[in-house]
């Protein structure tokens, strides 16, 4: 079945350091692609999304691209802000008959001033 | 445009009790989906509601039951409640077939005591 695999954390960086958050997917079809952020005590916010291979999905300073001769679609961001602390969740939709958006775990992040 | 609502925010609950949980959809949209979120995990599918039916279901017993409005607003039900069922319960929205991507909720808070 579908499964997504991320990076485990917590990741713990210092204001306007370069983010890396890696993950990896496995679907059949053709998935969107999508990276979800959870901030403390809040649902689930979609903060970007990619719906077929190559295309970059871009928000807020985020960034990831659809590789799907990786089967990846690692969040970057050059400069990260306290506020970006949070929890980020990659994810991907299913195509066929219903829609279904797997997750994987979850990182959270941390930056301190 | 109004987004996805749920109520109640928090519930304590008792094993062996019911539970009813209820989510407005997004307006524009026509499918409600429900996951449920363990502490420090990410969502998992429970089933999928579309035009009044369940579209889709996630590894959940029969016990997880749900209904779906003509105005596309949803509940979940719980029977039996178990303390594994201590989650947050997110429901989201989108507009099936033409877009994947799901609008949360903010979520209820079960605890099952």
């Amino acid at each position: 079945g579908d499964s997504v695999t991320q990076m485990e954390g917590p990741v713990t960086l210092s204001e306007e350091a370069f983010l890396t958050i890696n993950c990896t997917y496995t679907a059949t079809g053709y998935p969107s692609l999508f990276w979800y952020v959870q901030y403390p005590g809040e649902g689930l916010q979609l903060l970007l999304k990619a719906t077929k291979a190559d295309d970059k999905g871009s928000n807020k300073g985020f960034e990831a691209t659809y590789r799907k001769e990786t089967t990846s679609f690692h969040l970057e961001k050059g400069s990260v802000q306290v506020s970006d602390s949070a929890v980020y969740f990659c994810a991907l939709g299913a195509s066929g008959g219903y829609q279904k958006v797997t997750f994987g775990t979850g990182t959270k992040l941390q930056v301190i001033p | 445009e109004t987004g996805v609502t749920q109520s109640p925010t928090h519930l304590i609950k008792t094993r062996g009790q019911q539970v009813t949980l209820r989510c407005s959809s997004q307006s524009g949209h026509n499918t409600v989906s429900w996951y449920q979120q363990a502490l420090g995990q990410g969502p998992q599918f429970i089933f999928q509601y579309y035009r009044e039916e369940e579209n889709g279901r996630g590894n959940f017993p029969p016990r997880f039951s749900g209904l779906q409005f003509p105005n596309y607003s949803s509940e979940l039900n719980v029977n039996a409640l178990e303390l594994d069922d201590s989650a947050l319960y997110l429901c989201a929205s989108s507009f099936y077939p033409e877009i994947r991507e799901q609008y949360f909720g903010p979520g209820t808070r079960l605890t099952v005591t």
